[in-house]
Formats: C-alpha cells, structure tokens, sequence
C-alpha cells in the first residue's frame, strides 16, 4: 500500500517570499503520478501541479514548482512569490496507473498562511 | 458543464437516521470517486466507479456505508443508521480512465453533522 507523509502540519510566509512544502511518499510501483492539491478555506480542492514519476525534469507551473527526488521518495513544492490567495491547506497526492487512473493517497496535508 | 457538483453542501442529522447525497461529475467523466476528509486530514478514499461499474467498495467504512452510480452519471452515497462518528466532509470527484495521469476534479463537498 502507498503511503503520503506531509511533516508539517503549518506553515506561514511572508507576501512576496518564498515557501518550499514537503512530502515524502512510499511505494513499490514503478507507474505512477505525484500531484499537490490545494484546497482554500471552505472552497473546493483544486490542482496546482502534477509530476509524472518516468519524468526526471521536475515540472513548473508559473509561481510554483516541485523538486521531485525519485529515489528519495520526495516530492516538495516551492512557492514562488507567494501572495494572499495563496492562504489553503496544500495537500500532496500520490496516484498509482493500473488499468486507468486510480484513485488518490493523500497526505495530511499543510496549512500555508501568507501573511500581509 | 460547471465542474462537479453535490448536493446537500451541508447536512445536519439525528444519530440513527439515514442519509443520502448526491454528486454530479463532470459529463464526460467516466470514473466518479467518493472520499471522506475529517477535520484536519486527508481525504481519504472510500469507494468509486467507471461508469456504471463499481471498481473497489472494500474502503468503504462499514455496511452502513454505500454508493451507486445506477446510469453511470451521477452518483448517490448513504449512510444507514447515522453516528456522531460519522460526522465529516464527504467530497466527490471525477476524472477520465484512460488519460494517463489527468487530474480528478472535485466538488465543494457535503458537511454532515450527526447530533
């Protein structure tokens, strides 16, 4: 069974800083995807960013970006630039390919405060 | 289409009722998926479906526990005999088999409070 291991329950930054969010994952699969999900106060969870586990170029979407460490089994997201709208909880999620996408791990989960 | 919608957003019941929700994925999406995310945690995966076919029940957290997505369209949950334990955000989401990797989308959820 897979595991997602978020060791930081809270985190705040400064506006404009930047914040890194880590994640650790365990699993014996050699297919799968890595995702961060945020979810804003009393709003629906949405995806910032996926990483696919056969893709040794860690990917980017605008401010944020991972650093995807395969052997290490880690999984961090940096935020750039960070801006109030960036205030959620950040989740990490791992899912595994089979027959078709199956569904998510998550982890925890860490609760980003940016501060003005 | 206006992404994943479920319905009731909150729900409050006595112990001992039975409850239903309801989630409507995105059209084309053809795997639905029900996770239960209590307060400071994960969500954490119950059951789901292709189509109409349901893939893995046995995360679901007891008997009273179940869901059908009868037309392969939308997707009912109910909870029997409701507990305080009970009590938690129940969130649905979507997403395409076959696209390798693609994201689930989800919904805003439905709170249940069992008092």
């Amino acid at each position: 069974a897979q595991t997602v291991t978020q060791s930081q329950p809270e985190m705040s930054v400064q506006e404009a800083e930047t914040v890194t969010l880590s994640c650790t994952y365990d699993t014996s699969e050699n297919n799968y995807y890595l995702f961060w999900y945020k979810q804003p106060p009393s709003r629906q969870m949405i995806l910032v960013i996926r990483q696919e586990a056969y893709k040794q170029q860690n990917a980017t979407e605008n401010r944020f970006s991972v650093n995807f460490q395969k052997a290490a089994k880690s999984f961090s997201l940096k935020i750039s630039d960070s801006q109030l709208g960036d205030t959620a909880m950040y989740f990490c999620a791992f899912m595994k390919h089979a027959t078709g996408n199956t569904p998510l791990v998550f982890g925890k989960g860490t609760r980003l405060s940016v501060i003005a | 289409d206006t992404g994943v919608s479920q319905d009731p957003r909150h729900k409050i019941t006595k112990r001992g009722q039975n409850v239903t929700f309801r989630c409507d994925p995105i059209s084309e999406h053809n795997r639905l998926y029900w996770y239960r995310q209590t307060l400071g945690q994960g969500p954490e995966f119950l059951t789901y479906f292709q189509n109409e076919a349901q893939l893995e029940k046995s995360r679901l957290l007891s008997d009273r526990f179940s869901a059908e997505r009868p037309k392969g369209s939308f997707s009912t949950l109910e909870i029997q005999r409701t507990e305080q334990g009970d009590s938690a955000m129940y969130l649905c989401a979507s997403s395409l088999s076959m696209v390798r990797g693609t994201e689930a989308f989800f919904g805003q959820g439905t709170r249940l409070t069992v008092v």
